[in-house]
């Protein structure tokens, strides 16, 4: 089963655009992390929030944590068409030496 | 440093046939996690492995089962293959000790079963 529900599943905007993508989650979390996939490769880390943090930068991105909500977000600005990809959060239980993510956000930038 | 390395990168078995991937993980990093990727179900973890030990197993069926090397290098095997079972096969390395889960993945084997 999947910790993390991911909206909208699908994401289509014009370069220059803003994309915003939202996780929610059932569990309590040490961090929530968020991975980029293009077409059918592996995953690559983009960025971690810890459960004690609200808000995070990284270049073009931008990630909430609302722990309250059990949910985050994550914002890319000024898109462009390399970030064309599938886009998953993750979430790191205290329990375990795992990560469960959620079902994907595709976002597609038009050229 | 070398990413993770998957082989094969593809693969086409059938039915009843098993299968064995391998995945070389970054050096030094002693924990391999194994994910199993369809469009029906997502990213579903199948197992952990650290200092040749399984740490931890996600919810499938016997038939899919893992190992690590003393050189932390990990195979997975899928024994009397199903339809079901194809998938994009990813493996992910961290160093595995303190700190955030952070996962460094491969490039992910595609098995396709007919």
């Amino acid at each position: 089963s999947q910790q993390g529900e991911e909206d909208p599943q699908a994401l289509s905007i014009q370069e220059g655009e803003n994309a915003t993508m939202n996780c929610s989650y059932k569990t309590s979390i040490n961090n929530l992390q968020w991975y980029r996939q293009n077409s059918g490769r592996g995953l690559v880390h983009l960025i971690l929030i810890r459960s004690n943090e609200r808000e995070k930068h990284s270049g073009r991105l931008r990630v909430t944590l609302d722990t309250s909500k059990k949910s985050s977000s994550l914002l890319i600005t000024a898109s462009r068409a390399a970030d064309t990809a599938s886009y998953f959060c993750a979430t790191d239980a205290p329990a375990g030496n795992k990560l469960t993510f959620g079902g994907g956000t595709r976002v597609l930038v038009k050229p | 440093k070398a990413g993770v390395t998957q082989t094969p990168r593809y693969l086409i078995k059938t039915r009843g046939q098993q299968v064995t991937l391998s995945c070389s993980p970054i050096s030094g990093h002693r924990s391999v996690s194994w994910y199993q990727q369809t469009p029906g179900q997502g990213l579903q973890f199948l197992f952990e492995y650290f200092s040749e030990t399984q740490r931890n197993k996600g919810n499938f069926p016997g038939r899919f089962s893992g190992r690590q090397f003393s050189n932390s290098r990990s195979e997975m095997n899928v024994s009397t293959l199903e339809l079901g079972d194809s998938a994009l096969y990813l493996c992910a390395s961290t160093p595995g000790v303190t700190g955030a889960n952070v996962l460094t993945f491969g490039a992910g084997s595609r098995l396709t079963v007919l």
